[in-house]
């Protein structure tokens, strides 16, 4: 069975960092594309942050420069380090499998972990 | 960027209708477009990929349609468990793209 299970999160102030973790089963991270996505409250979700199975990142413009995505193979984990926060980056963030064999979607999602950026 | 804007943004219908969602991409994305579902406090869920797949185990009151710029989901016969939040949303050169606003789909 596949799972994604989030972790990290919580309240912060503006200019503060927080690391975000992905722990799953069921497939292996090395061998995916996975993403973060995040939903601010009442809006549509947006991409943050890929990682390829042959390990190149992108980030979205938004967050470029500030997060970074990574993951740890021996412990089939993903990681959303997130510096310098902001209060527009205030949002539900999910980690999400990019299922890629067929065609491109996302197919299976964490739980979300709510991150407040406010003073 | 490609943008995607989808409409409504809300609406309202009586079970057993027929619901159609619309999406229209800013340039021509040939058939990458996927539809998901929300319902208050989950995830995302995949139902559509491709414009007009539908994931396995996904009822078959649901359809998508489209190709280039214009696509539609489309629910026929409403169900009260289909009350939701739906997204369109598109892939772009292999890079997760943008999701459309929302539609808020609720019962009359």
């Amino acid at each position: 069975e596949v799972q994604l299970l989030q972790s990290g999160g919580g309240l912060i102030q503006p200019g503060g960092s927080l690391r975000l973790s992905c722990a799953v089963s069921g497939f292996s991270v090395r061998n995916s594309y996975m993403s973060w996505v995040r939903q601010a409250p009442g809006k549509g979700p947006e991409w943050v942050s890929v990682i390829y199975s042959g390990g190149t990142t992108y980030n979205a413009d938004s967050v470029k420069g500030r997060f970074s995505i990574s993951r740890d193979n021996s412990k089939d984990t993903l990681f959303l380090q997130m510096n310098n926060l902001r209060i527009e980056d205030t949002a539900v963030y999910y980690c999400a499998r990019i299922q890629t064999s067929l065609a491109y979607y996302f197919d299976f999602w964490g739980q979300g972990t709510l991150v407040t950026v406010s003073s | 960027d490609i943008r995607v804007t989808q409409s409504p943004s809300s609406l309202s219908a009586s079970v057993g209708d027929r619901v159609t969602i619309t999406c229209q991409a800013s340039q021509d994305i040939a058939n990458y477009l996927n539809w998901y579902q929300q319902k208050p406090g989950q995830a995302p869920k995949i139902l559509i990929y491709d414009a007009s797949n539908l994931k396995i185990g996904v009822p078959s009151r649901f359809s998508g349609s489209g190709s280039g710029t214009h696509f539609s989901l489309t629910i026929t016969s409403l169900q009260p468990e289909d009350i939701a939040t739906y997204y369109c949303q598109q892939f772009d050169n292999l890079l997760p793209g943008t999701f459309g606003q929302g539609t808020k789909l609720e019962i009359k």
